[in-house]
């Protein structure tokens, strides 16, 4: 396996379950990210980082909880979404300071 | 005014086109510089990834960044059906770190058999 792997690829849930999505980089880099993804819309950098710590929290709701317990794994924990959290959520690792983002097929959620 | 402004399309061309993506910048910060190319329900894949301004050349694709009108491009020749995608241009400053990568929101472009 090579690259970014994320799973699942497709999710529905209802607006009361509880849902994780899981990413997994064989790059050997030390930073993983979670972005979404909107029609039409720029990537909206979520969740980063570095070496396991987290250094950014870019103003997102707490019904979305990161967890990286090591620089290869990253997940994404969900609860009591809103229909317009459906999206593509994309996770992507980089090796800080010298490397651009490399990312997974992601997840494409739907929240009904 | 948006960091990074991108013509969504769609844009259709035939089989056999010189294809022109633009992507312009308000950050003069901005130093390094991306072209992803994103296929249906799939994730970004890196194209091309240049510093600072200058051309960058890589089989049918070439990379133009010029800094003094914050503008770049790129440019697909011979472009083929399989170049239907959506191309994403981003951009980052000195440090280079991926939390300071700004993204334009794509560009959907269609290549006509």
């Amino acid at each position: 396996e090579t690259g970014v792997t994320q799973t699942p690829r497709h999710l529905v849930m209802g607006m009361t379950n509880k849902k994780s999505l899981k990413c997994e980089q064989h790059l050997g880099h030390n930073a993983m990210y979670w972005y979404k993804q909107s029609a039409k819309k720029p990537l909206e950098l979520m969740f980063v980082y570095n070496f396991k710590e987290q250094t950014e929290n870019n103003s997102v709701p707490s019904r979305f909880s990161p967890e990286c317990p090591n620089s290869s794994h990253l997940f994404l924990h969900l609860h009591t979404l809103q229909p317009e959290d459906s999206a593509l959520y994309l996770c992507a690792s980089s090796q800080e300071g010298g490397s651009p983002l490399h990312f997974g097929n992601g997840t494409r959620l739907t929240v009904t | 005014q948006k960091e990074v402004e991108q013509d969504p399309g769609p844009l259709s061309v035939p089989e056999g086109a010189i294809v022109s993506l633009n992507c312009t910048y308000s950050n003069s910060a901005f130093q390094y510089f991306m072209w992803y190319r994103q296929y249906s329900r799939k994730g970004p894949e890196l194209l091309m990834y240049t510093y600072s301004s200058g051309n960058k050349e890589d089989g049918r694709f070439t990379a133009q960044v010029d800094k003094s009108s914050k503008y770049i491009s790129l440019f697909i020749r011979d472009s083929q059906p399989s170049d239907s995608a959506t191309y994403l241009c981003a951009m980052s400053g000195e440090r280079n770190y991926g939390q300071n990568f700004v993204f334009g929101p794509g560009t959907r472009l269609s290549v006509l058999p």
